[in-house]
């Protein structure tokens, strides 16, 4: 059962667009993370939101997290070429067996075009 | 320098082949973690480590063996090969929270 729904799967647009991922789930995380991976890589954290509400903004990416700690979304404005990329979400639990552990959502291939 | 190396990069192997997979990192982090990377479904947990001497199941655990006799190392075996393993393998670290997670640059496995 896949936790972490993430959509789009795919996404391909023009320089200049903006455009939102979402990450939603029916399970309340302790804090959900966003990570990028660009091809023969392992995924790189981008950013951690702890809070529900919380919003966290690196340059032209903006990351929020919901009220209920159950979804999160990524909105890039303005992409650029150098946005291409898969993006992955992942959530972790709070405490006893679960802790440390992430739940990864099926992630969104991105591609900008110049 | 200091990071996470996994080796081989790419493995070519036949079905019924014990192969196994390393795992190095050099921040003395507690946890470790091996995934699996396969279109449409994301990371998926194999096995984890909080400590050294201390491991336990992930979300598909079942064709893998994993160790860690020492804190800086996490091999993962496969002991019988079959094809539904080929995949992308990435091993992570994590200080003692757990996170945030801290990936190598992954091995593909393919099995004939």
């Amino acid at each position: 059962t896949q936790l972490l729904e993430q959509s789009p799967q795919f996404l391909s647009i023009q320089e200049g667009e903006n455009l939102t991922v979402y990450c939603n789930s029916s399970s309340v995380f302790s804090s959900l993370q966003w990570y990028r991976q660009e091809p023969g890589e392992g995924p790189v954290l981008l950013v951690t939101v702890v809070t529900g509400g919380e919003v966290k903004k690196l340059k032209r990416l903006t990351f929020q997290f919901g009220d209920a700690r159950k979804d999160s979304s990524l909105h890039i404005t303005a992409a650029q070429p150098g946005d291409t990329g898969l993006y992955l979400c992942a959530g972790a639990r709070a405490g006893g067996t679960s802790y440390g552990k992430l739940t990864f959502g099926q992630g969104t291939i991105l591609t900008v075009h110049p | 320098d200091a990071g996470i190396t996994q080796s081989p990069r790419y493995k070519i192997t036949e079905t019924g082949r014990q192969v196994t997979l390393m795992c190095h990192q050099t921040w003395s982090h507690s946890y470790m973690f091996w995934y699996r990377q396969d279109l449409g479904h994301g990371l998926r947990l194999i096995y984890y480590s909080a400590a050294a001497d201390i491991t336990d199941k992930g979300e598909v655990p079942d064709g893998y063996v994993v160790s860690r006799s020492k804190t800086e190392n996490f091999p993962l075996t496969l002991e019988s090969a079959t094809r539904s393993q080929t995949s992308v393998y990435f091993c992570a670290s994590a200080s003692d929270t757990g996170q945030p997670q801290h990936f190598g640059d992954g091995t593909r496995l393919s099995i004939l």
